[in-house]
């Protein structure tokens, strides 16, 4: 799978869009960007994943560079629930099992009154 | 979203003895799940994964036969950590793929701290 670059961390007005960005350049054609964040003592929580076009849910929106060689996760409006370790992983989707996640450093975002 | 039960979710121990922990997918079946451990201040490291009904494929550098892994139903699996000692002190996570939702989104149980005396 492919290596991702964060920013150890990065800090985020409440109530103001946190931007968190990752670096991709080796990405294959054929894997997926995830992202997954962790909140102190607790296990990952899945947040989105994109292939190609940009996406949106409920929690965040991926937007994905036409080349795919970068990404970046937007929450629109960060609370402090917010605050977490951000980790963008690359890997190929898919199949039976789907594959394994290699966790990366992620991006501590801490998001502050 | 699915939900993966993990159990206990803190244990101590003495050095020398058997820690057994349980990751269960509580509304799905899970026939593969992985197993992870996480260091103070350090990102999550793969340890297994866990084959409903077959051995587990071990990460390079893990000791199968320190973390015992089985996975024996389709709901269930356990890793013993064997003869513990400090070192293995640490936050053990296991996670399972959904096949209802499209193998896509991984679900993680909230975790077993383990200290190891």
């Amino acid at each position: 799978d492919a290596k991702t670059t964060q920013p150890p961390s990065m800090d985020c007005a409440e109530g103001r869009a946190a931007n968190l960005p990752c670096n991709h350049s080796t990405i294959s054609g054929n894997e997926y960007v995830y992202w997954y964040r962790q909140i102190h003592s607790q296990g990952p929580q899945y947040i989105i994943h994109g292939l190609k076009n940009n996406e949106t849910n409920e929690m965040a929106s991926l937007i994905i560079t036409e080349d795919r060689k970068s990404s970046t996760l937007i929450l629109p409006h960060a609370t402090l629930r917010d605050t977490a370790v951000y980790y963008c992983i690359v890997r190929v989707g898919g199949g039976n099992q789907g594959g394994k996640l290699i966790f990366g450093q992620g991006t501590e975002l801490s998001v502050k009154p | 979203g699915a939900v993966v039960s993990q159990h206990p979710s803190r244990v101590i121990c003495k050095s020398g003895t058997s820690v057994k922990i349980e990751c269960r997918s509580l509304d799905f079946q899970a026939t593969t799940m992985f197993w992870y451990r996480q260091f103070p201040k350090q990102s999550l490291m793969l340890m297994a994964t866990s084959n409903e009904g077959s051995k587990a494929t071990y990460e390079q550098g893990v000791e199968k036969d320190k973390f015992l892994i089985n996975h024996a139903s389709l709901t269930l699996s356990t890793l013993t950590v064997t003869s513990a000692h400090p070192e293995d002190s640490s936050f053990y996570i296991c996670s399972a793929r959904d096949p209802g939702l499209g193998n896509e989104k991984l679900f993680f149980g909230s975790g077993t701290q383990l200290s190891v005396l």
